[in-house]
């Protein structure tokens, strides 16, 4: 059964101390791999789309890596409006990416 | 571009009611997305469709229907609403081969 799994589950930094959430999957044949933040009371944001091992891309202070078997986020000096629940999903072997099956996320707490 | 919409925001159902939630996307995407998110469960997908006039079942998709008579609209429907229904739905789209976006979301709860 292809799953998803995220950790920790929170995660509270001070301001400027920087970390890692974990993303672990398995499914074969990955067609991608996808990064959302979430505010409380909205709906998902893309963050990154990764494809293949040892792609990594970076938005702000966010750096998003893959592996085989894993992806993490690196928050880099963090800030508090980096607070958020930050998913990941993987669409299911041989599904399209509309199929996503998504991990419980890391609700990311960063204080001032 | 407003992106993906959903109406209503917040909804209050007593058991056994019947509503439908709308989802519009004005990206002229092809594939559209319903998923439901509760506490401690993250988002699980409950239908889908991959062009106008072709819908599929996701993981959790009983209770609900769907329709796609158009590229721009993915209705979900509740035939009689349970309680085990009270949760956050989300509609998304996209492109083949492009990320999902997602709409603003809906609160229901079912008494």
């Amino acid at each position: 059964e292809d799953q998803v799994t995220q950790s920790p589950e929170a995660l509270r930094l001070q301001e400027g101390e920087s970390s890692s959430l974990n993303c672990s999957y398995t499914v074969s044949g990955l067609r991608g791999l996808f990064w959302y933040r979430q505010d409380p009371g909205k709906g998902p944001e893309f963050l990154f789309t990764l494809y293949s091992a040892g792609e990594e891309k970076e938005k702000e202070r966010l750096k998003a890596t893959l592996t085989k078997k894993e992806s993490f986020l690196h928050i880099t000096a963090p800030k508090p409006e980096d607070s958020a629940t930050y998913l990941c999903a993987v669409p299911p072997s041989g599904a399209g990416s509309y199929q996503l099956t998504f991990g419980k996320g890391t609700k990311l707490s960063v204080i001032p | 571009n407003a992106g993906v919409t959903q109406t209503p925001k917040f909804q209050v159902l007593k058991t056994g009611q019947s509503m439908t939630l709308q989802c519009a996307q004005d990206m002229n995407h092809e594939y559209m997305s319903w998923y439901r998110q509760d506490p401690g469960m993250g988002l699980r997908l409950i239908h889908y469709s991959v062009g106008a006039g072709i819908t599929d079942q996701g993981e959790v998709p009983n209770g609900y229907n769907v329709s796609r008579s158009t590229t721009e609209d993915f209705p979900l429907r509740l035939l009689s609403a349970a309680p085990s229904q009270t949760s956050v739905y989300f509609c998304a789209s996209s492109s083949p081969g492009d990320t999902q976006y997602f709409g603003p979301g809906t609160r229901l709860t079912v008494l």
